[in-house]
C-alpha cells in the first residue's frame, strides 16, 4: 500500500462532463494539498486542507470543487472543464505540526479534455 | 509571499562526473528548504529538506545540498553521477513553522546524464 493514492491515473473528458479525482493518503496525516502541474510552468498550489478545513484556495476556477470528507480522503470534482485544464493533477500530504513538513505525493492523475 | 528560482532549464553531466543543480529562493524569515526528484509518469519523490543546523544536508541516493544563506542558495549536488540520476529535479520553499503551508516549487531542472 503506497503512501498516497490517487484515481483514476489517466482521464479523458469532454469539457461537459463532470468527473472525480480521488486522493487517499495511508500515513496518518491531517493535512492534504491538490497541485496542478502543467508542461513548462511551475507547480501550482490549488487547494489546501487542514484538519478537514480548507485554508487555502488559490484563485482556482470555480469548474474546480475539492471536497475531504476526512483526513484521509481529498477529492477534486470537475465540471464543464477548457482544454487548457489539461494537467498532472497531484495529490500530497503533510504532518501539519511535524518538523518541516514535507509533502508526500501521490503519483498523479493526467487529466485530458477534450 | 515565497518564491523559488531554478536558472537552468536543463544539466548535462558524464556518468562518474561530479553534479550540481541551482536552486535560489525568496521567503520572509527563515525557510525550510526541499528537492524532490519525478520521474516520467511518476509523482514527486522526497530527496531532502533543511530545517536548521549543518548547512550541509545529506538525503537519499547520495544526493546533498549545501545552504547558503548569505546567497539565499540551496544546490543540489551529488559526487559521482549515475545514469539512473536523468530526472525532473525541483526545490521547493516554505516559511519556517509548522503550519499546513503548501510548498511553493521552482519550474523545475531537467538533469540529463550521458553515458
Amino acid at each position: 500500500e503506497t503512501g498516497v493514492t490517487q484515481t483514476p491515473r489517466h482521464l479523458v473528458m469532454g469539457m461537459t462532463n463532470k468527473k472525480s479525482l480521488k486522493c487517499e493518503q495511508h500515513l496518518g496525516h491531517n493535512a492534504m494539498y491538490w497541485y496542478k502541474q502543467s508542461a513548462k510552468k511551475p507547480l501550482e498550489l490549488m487547494f489546501v486542507y487542514n484538519f478537514k478545513e480548507q485554508t487555502e484556495n488559490n484563485s482556482v476556477p470555480s469548474r474546480f470543487s475539492p471536497e475531504c470528507p476526512n483526513s484521509s480522503h481529498l477529492f477534486l470534482h470537475l465540471h464543464t472543464l477548457q482544454p487548457e485544464d489539461s494537467a498532472l493533477y497531484l495529490c500530497a500530504s503533510s504532518q501539519v505540526g511535524g518538523v518541516a513538513g514535507e509533502l508526500f505525493f501521490g503519483e498523479g492523475s493526467r487529466l485530458t479534455v477534450l | 509571499a515565497q518564491s523559488v528560482a531554478q536558472p537552468e532549464d536543463q544539466v548535462n553531466v558524464a556518468e562518474g562526473n561530479p553534479l550540481t543543480v541551482k536552486c535560489t529562493y525568496s521567503v520572509s524569515g527563515n525557510p525550510y528548504l526541499f528537492w524532490y526528484v519525478q520521474y516520467p509518469n511518476r509523482g514527486l519523490q522526497f530527496l531532502l529538506k533543511y530545517i536548521t543546523g549543518d548547512n550541509l544536508v545529506k538525503g537519499s541516493y547520495g544526493f546533498e545540498a549545501e545552504f547558503n544563506k548569505s546567497q539565499t542558495s540551496f544546490h543540489l549536488k551529488k559526487p559521482s553521477a549515475l545514469v539512473s540520476d536523468s530526472a525532473l529535479y525541483f526545490c521547493a520553499v516554505r516559511p519556517s513553522g509548522g503550519g499546513a503551508d503548501g510548498l511553493t516549487f521552482g519550474k523545475g531542472t531537467h538533469l540529463i546524464i550521458q553515458p
